[in-house]
């Protein structure tokens, strides 16, 4: 069974840090690209980063882009969200999900839990 | 980057309705989109892949159309458990951009 678990989130005080975790297990993940995707309290899904396969490449939306870092480990089966300079927009549900595997493959069809990140004073 | 924009924001429909919702990428993506759906406090789900291929365990009754820039997403007949916010979301090239969300509710 495909399973991606979230873990590190919680309340953090305006420009703290704090960094996320993602195990998977279930799939092959060092073929697979890889995705963090937020959503704020009663707003849409918003991509905020995403990295290939090897970690090679990496792609972040503009909001977090210079404050937020995306990477992974394939010998642990993890990915991993380092947020830095952290704003109260930045307080949403953040989910870990699974990404391209070549084509005509489904893609984001698992998803993990889904994380709380608090960010108040 | 490449903006999604989709339409309507919301819509009413009654049960047994044929629902079409629609997508507009700010260039072109080919085939590159897919659709969620989402229900209150749940995990997006994924629907369909690849503009018009169904994701498995999905019911026939949603089906995708489209390439280049303007996408559908059609439910053709609507059953009360499709009560909730559907995303397209573009993957052309890294950014994963979504869609804002079309909500949709029973009339």
């Amino acid at each position: 069974e495909v399973q991606l678990v979230e873990s590190g989130g919680g309340l953090v005080q305006p420009g703290g840090s704090l960094r996320l975790s993602c195990e998977a297990s279930g799939f092959s993940f060092s073929r697979h690209s890889m995705s963090w995707v937020r959503q704020a309290p009663g707003r849409g899904l918003e991509w905020v980063a995403d990295i290939i396969r090897d970690g090679s490449e990496k792609y972040y939306v503009d909001s977090v882009r210079g404050r937020f870092t995306i990477s992974r480990d394939n010998a642990k089966n993890a990915l991993y969200l380092q947020m830095n300079a952290l704003t109260v927009e930045d307080t949403a549900v953040y989910y870990c999900a699974k990404d391209w595997g070549g084509p005509d493959l489904p893609l984001f069809e698992c998803w993990g839990q889904g994380i709380l990140v608090t960010v108040s004073s | 980057d490449i903006q999604m924009t989709q339409s309507p924001s919301s819509l009413s429909a009654s049960v047994g309705d044929r629902v079409t919702i629609t997508c507009r990428a700010s260039q072109g993506i080919s085939k590159y989109l897919a659709w969620f759906q989402q229900k209150p406090g749940i995990v997006p789900k994924l629907l369909i892949y690849a503009a018009s291929t169904l994701q498995s365990g999905v019911p026939s009754r949603f089906s995708g159309s489209g390439s280049g820039t303007d996408f559908t997403l059609t439910i053709s007949s609507l059953q009360p458990e499709d009560v909730a916010t559907y995303y397209c979301q573009d993957y052309s090239g890294g950014p994963r951009t979504f869609g804002q969300g079309t909500k949709v509710e029973i009339k």
